[in-house]
């Protein structure tokens, strides 16, 4: 049972192209988070989606980001128009009920994005 | 505010002793879950262990083991009997709630572990 996917591991933009991260949740599992880990800092919510819908985005900044979770494929977080301090890991999490469970979430490996 | 705070940055510990992580959290809800989770180098972030907030006694998996003081809100990790493969990054977490709005973390800045030989 494969874990969540999250590509690419490693992610160079340059200062305002578009990052597009991808995330695959566990089978069997319709809800996706993702947080952001700035560097020398713990993991930040940004947004909550169960598939087609985006259930909380109260993390996530009001420009330039935003992220979707479609019927079919990958949840995919996209950031318009790269700056500097885009630049962190970005981490997928997948649960298969609404709320939490005792087991907290299964996260990816997450996606380092680094932006020159 | 702050409501999860690791005063530890770093730390050393000698193979094979205890290490004892400090995890302090501020909360109103009466219902919360508490987490640790490791990031080593390599950067995933691998769930240890997990306490609710109405849980007696304290959760345990393996050499992990979570020291709850509900008073002093306080969730400190123990890591028993130190394994050079436990040098990494350590996070606690907070969940706070029930229901359909207890989903989203809360984490703290993290404590570097070092396990020397």
């Amino acid at each position: 049972n494969a874990g969540v996917m999250q590509n690419p591991r490693h992610l160079v933009r340059r200062r305002g192209q578009e990052a597009r991260l991808r995330c695959s949740p566990m089978k069997g599992h319709s809800h996706v988070y993702w947080y952001r880990q700035l560097p020398e800092e713990g993991l930040k919510f940004m947004v909550y989606l169960q598939k087609e819908n985006i259930i909380d985005e109260s993390g996530m900044p009001k420009e330039r980001f935003s992220a979707e979770f479609p019927k079919e494929g990958p949840s995919i977080l996209r950031i318009q128009q790269v700056v500097r301090g885009d630049s962190a890991a970005y981490f997928c999490a997948s649960s298969q009920a609404a709320h939490g469970t005792a087991y907290g979430y299964t996260f990816g490996s997450g996606t380092r994005l680094t932006v020159v | 505010a702050q409501k999860i705070t690791q005063t530890q940055p770093g730390m050393f510990v000698q193979e094979k002793e205890a290490v004892t992580l400090d995890c302090t959290y501020d909360t109103s809800d009466p219902s919360y879950g508490l987490f640790w989770y490791k990031q080593p180098s390599s950067g995933e972030m691998i769930f240890l262990i997990y306490q609710g907030s109405y849980d007696q006694q304290n959760a345990t998996e393996g050499r992990y083991s979570l020291n709850f003081q509900k008073a002093r809100k306080s969730a400190n990790l123990v890591i028993s009997a130190s394994q050079l493969g436990d040098s990494a990054m350590y996070f606690c977490a907070m969940r706070e709630g029930q229901g359909s709005n207890d989903y989203k973390l809360s984490f703290g800045a993290g404590t570097t572990v070092t396990v020397r030989a």
